[in-house]
């Protein structure tokens, strides 16, 4: 069955690199994605890879894929306070009837200690 | 463009009653997912909706349905609440289109059940 993994706490400092780890189970995924959730808000379409590519920068954010592992990573560069917030990992298997639903791990809760 | 708007926002219902909740997707999107959110189970998928016709159902009971309008606005009914029930429920929108889709979440309405 599918089911996604993350561990559920990371701490850092203000300026330092944070790297948030997730397994996958799903190898027909067309796409992986990262979303972020703050206090009280929906989920914010961080940034999303192609399951053929190894790795995928956008500004702050690296995305890394070890499709043999099935393992994902999102470091962020630089981690300001204002990154403080729920993030989650999702797989997008093929449900039927050209339906892509979305399976999300029970989310790292990611502080910045200033 | 506008983004995926929810409402209420907001709702406290008692045991047995029934709700209604409304999303309003991106323009030009085709299709609503619905999630419900909760501290011990995380996001859970309810069902997707594609051109008034629902194309996917995750594994909830007969007493959560939905349905979508011609222009793609969605609701989805709670009936004979239960405490149990108490969640954020969160929809995304999205084109439709298959593999290559990316879903954008609204910011949720939070469902108190006493």
């Amino acid at each position: 069955g599918e089911d996604v993994e993350q561990s559920l706490f990371l701490s850092v400092r203000e300026g330092d690199s944070s790297v948030i780890n997730c397994t996958y189970t799903d190898s027909s995924s067309t796409y992986l994605y990262w979303y972020k959730q703050e206090p009280g808000a929906g989920l914010q379409l961080l940034t999303y890879i192609f399951s053929n590519m190894d790795m995928k920068q956008d500004q702050r954010l690296t995305v890394l894929l070890n499709k043999k592992d099935k393992h994902l990573s999102l470091r962020i560069a630089d981690t300001q306070t204002g990154d403080s917030a729920i993030y989650f990992c999702a797989e997008s298997p093929y449900s039927g009837a050209g339906s892509y639903q979305l399976t999300f791990g029970k989310g790292t809760k990611l502080s910045v200690i200033p | 463009k506008a983004g995926v708007t929810q409402t209420p926002r907001y709702l406290i219902k008692t045991r047995g009653q029934q709700v209604t909740l409304s999303c309003s997707p991106i323009s030009g999107h085709r299709s609503v997912s619905w999630y419900q959110q909760t501290p011990g189970q995380g996001l859970q998928f309810l069902f997707e909706y594609f051109s008034e016709t629902q194309r996917n159902k995750g594994n909830f009971p007969g007493r959560f349905s939905g349905r979508q309008f011609s222009n793609s606005r969605s609701e989805m009914n709670v009936s004979t609440l239960e405490l149990g029930d108490s969640a954020l429920y969160l929809c995304a929108s999205s084109l439709g289109s298959g593999h290559t889709d990316t879903q954008y979440f609204g910011p949720g309405t939070r469902l108190t059940v006493l």
